[in-house]
């Protein structure tokens, strides 16, 4: 069974650029979510995907998106970036809604710098 | 909006020592509540689940309690070693909108 895995693990983009952030789900995982972690701080959630479709959204402008596919495979992208951007960003996977008896597991994480 | 918060912030102790770590949720109406660990620059490694049926979970040395009605939560780390330092997360599921973490407590064990 392999477990969740991000790439790439590290990333320097400029202010204004966007970014791509790519997630492999744990085998038998159909729901994807993903979490922004500045340095310090606990890591708070951006959006969820459940069987290609946002499942729900957290306190994150228009310009953070992302797609779910058939394999149930995740982006997350990130438009106009700006220096507040730079943090580590995780990918979660789980069975079902988040509402099930299983948890979630977590990638390592892309750590994203905005220069 | 749930709030979760977790106590203390910072903590060093002594090798062998038993030790807790705390955390404490505004909104009762959880699915399940989760410890995890989580090392300097890395992803995050589950460490127990509790259900919110449950009272509490055990994996070796790590007990988790739940207290749902008064919204609260402790991790206790028995005889702890220099290899359990690392940043404890608590984080509960509310729904749709996944999980909500604290700020965590970065614990160093002194050799």
């Amino acid at each position: 069974e392999t477990g969740v895995t991000q790439s790439p693990t590290h990333l320097i983009k400029t202010r204004g650029q966007q970014v791509t952030l790519r997630c492999s789900s744990q085998s038998g995982h159909n729901t994807v979510s993903w979490y922004q972690q500045a340095l310090g701080q606990g890591p708070q959630f951006i959006f969820q995907y459940y069987r290609e479709e946002e499942n729900g959204r957290g306190n994150f402008p228009p310009r953070f998106s992302g797609l779910q596919f058939p394999n149930y495979s995740s982006e997350l992208n990130v438009n106009a970036l700006e220096l507040d951007d730079s943090a580590l960003y995780l990918c979660a996977s789980s069975s079902g809604l988040g509402q099930t008896n299983y948890g979630y597991t977590f990638g390592s994480g892309t750590r994203l710098t905005v220069v | 909006k749930q709030e979760v918060t977790q106590i203390p912030a910072a903590l060093s102790v002594p090798e062998g020592e038993n030790l807790v770590l705390n955390c404490s949720f505004t909104d009762s109406a959880i699915y399940n509540l989760q410890w995890f660990r989580q090392d300097p620059g890395k992803g995050l490694t589950s460490l127990l689940l509790i259900q919110s049926s449950q009272r509490e979970q055990t994996s070796g040395r790590l007990n988790a309690s739940l207290d749902k009605s008064s919204g609260r939560s402790t991790l206790y780390i028995a005889a702890s070693q220099p290899g359990d330092s690392a940043t404890y997360l608590c984080a509960v599921s509310t729904g749709r909108r996944a999980l909500t973490f604290g700020s965590g407590t970065r614990l160093q064990v002194q050799p």
